[in-house]
């Protein structure tokens, strides 16, 4: 079965102070790994798509890395706007074709 | 349209009761898909379309619940006999085409079971 493992559960930064989000998967086969962000009240945004290790996205002050066994989401100076829950989900090459979401990570970053 | 719209977007209703949750996808969107997202949880997934055939409903709790989308456009998820534990959110999404990644999710339908 197809695990999708995020933490923290939550993360409160400081406007300017960069961290990571961290993404550890489990599934049969990867066809890709997706980053998607989600506000109070809405639905998931899609951010990033990444299909092999090694591979890196960028947008903006986030950058999307991906390795065999995890995927990091890199924030560089996030401002108050960033504040969200970022979801990941993982894709399988066969069977299933719907995503599996990990649990979030709440994101707050103050003033 | 010009997103994803969900409705009704809130319903509150009695145990034992049915209910009907409506997914009208983007205007041309091949796939389709239900998950159910409960407080503070990610997404998890029920079932999927495309056009009009059920790829897969293997999310689906147990046989009160359903879905269909007979013309390949609008969806229903009907819940029978609604249980407190159905209590949650639930989204719907759609991509334009089959098996693309980008899902774009609607605002969602809450469903309280009293």
């Amino acid at each position: 079965e197809d695990q999708v493992t995020q933490s923290p559960e939550a993360l409160r930064l400081q406007e300017g102070e960069s961290s990571s989000l961290n993404c550890s998967y489990t599934v049969s086969g990867l066809r890709g790994l997706f980053w998607y962000r989600q506000d109070p009240g809405k639905g998931p945004e899609f951010l990033f798509t990444l299909y092999s290790a090694g591979e890196e996205k960028e947008k903006e002050r986030l950058k999307a890395t991906l390795t065999k066994k995890e995927s990091f989401l890199h924030i560089t100076a996030p401002k108050p706007e960033d504040s969200a829950t970022y979801l990941c989900a993982v894709k399988r090459a066969t069977g299933r074709r719907a995503l599996t979401f990990g649990s979030g990570t709440r994101l707050q970053v103050q003033p | 349209g010009a997103g994803v719209s969900q409705s009704p977007r809130y319903k509150v209703t009695k145990r034992g009761q049915d209910v009907a949750l409506r997914c009208d996808p983007i205007s041309g969107h091949v796939s389709l898909y239900w998950y159910r997202q409960a407080l503070g949880q990610g997404p998890e997934f029920l079932t999927y379309f495309n056009y009009e055939a059920q790829q897969d409903k293997s999310g689906l709790p147990n046989d009160r619940f359903s879905a269909e989308r007979p013309e390949g456009s609008i969806s229903t998820l009907t819940i029978q006999r609604t249980e407190q534990r159905d209590s949650a959110m639930y989204r719907c999404a759609s991509s334009f085409e089959e098996g693309a990644n980008v899902l774009t999710f609607g605002a969602g339908s809450r469903l309280t079971v009293l």
